[in-house]
């Protein structure tokens, strides 16, 4: 199957720092990515959804001022958390599908990122 | 947006014992289903995918597709701790995938 891959896995950081987060498609075209929000025991929660040079869209509720995402390549997204706080602390997860042209719109799912901001 | 419904669990399963996971959706719209499964701490991967009514088979896994009362199932032949998972449905028609709350299975050695 195809290979989604997050750097970096786990991060701590201080508040009002900010922390970038990439997600790669390794061995694929990725002509739309997603970024989720996963709180312990909760479900997993879309923040945006981010297609290849254009601006992503935001689901209601989330900052998009907050979390910049940028989708610069058909194998690279990254979001940056700005300014984070304690409650920005989570577990990111990134996914894809591949470009156009499958049957099937299946996501790969990176492996996560979880952040901690003390 | 095709939404599905699940029960949150836990369900909790001895070991050897099939585990059943049920998915209901309300759009009769819905063709195909991806079951996805989430250990803690870590991100969800594809496991089964069906399009066609009737069962599907993959190894301990198999998938069931009832169109006609809007259910897909995934039953767990001779579970294992190491299935101990949330599991997750999703209609693949929806971009992004929607997924429901997903079952959290427990299964007891």
């Amino acid at each position: 199957g195809a290979v989604v891959s997050q750097h970096p896995s786990r991060v701590i950081c201080k508040s009002g720092t900010s922390v970038k987060i990439e997600c790669r498609s390794l061995d694929f075209q990725a002509t739309t990515m997603f970024w989720y929000r996963q709180f312990p025991k909760k479900s997993l929660m879309l923040m945006a959804t981010s297609n290849e040079g254009s601006k992503a869209t935001y689901e209601q509720g989330v900052e998009k001022d907050k979390f910049l995402i940028n989708h610069a390549s058909l194998t690279l997204s990254t979001l940056t958390v700005t300014s984070a706080h304690p409650e920005d602390s989570s577990f990111y997860i990134c996914s894809a599908s591949q470009a156009s042209g499958r049957s099937y719109n299946e996501q790969f799912f990176g492996p996560g990122t979880r952040l901690t901001v003390l | 947006q095709k939404e599905v419904e699940q029960n949150s669990g836990p369900l909790s399963v001895p070991e050897g014992a099939i585990a059943s996971l049920n998915c209901t959706y309300s759009d009769r719209g819905s063709q195909s289903f991806f079951w996805y499964r989430q250990y803690s701490g870590k991100s969800p991967e594809l496991i089964m995918f069906i399009y066609s009514n009737g069962d599907k088979e993959d190894g301990r896994f198999t998938a069931q597709l009832n169109k006609a009362s809007q259910y897909v199932s995934l039953l767990i032949r001779d579970s294992q701790p190491s299935d101990s998972a949330t599991y997750l449905c999703a209609p693949s028609g929806n971009t992004p995938l929607v997924f429901g709350k997903g079952t959290r299975l427990s299964v007891i050695a």
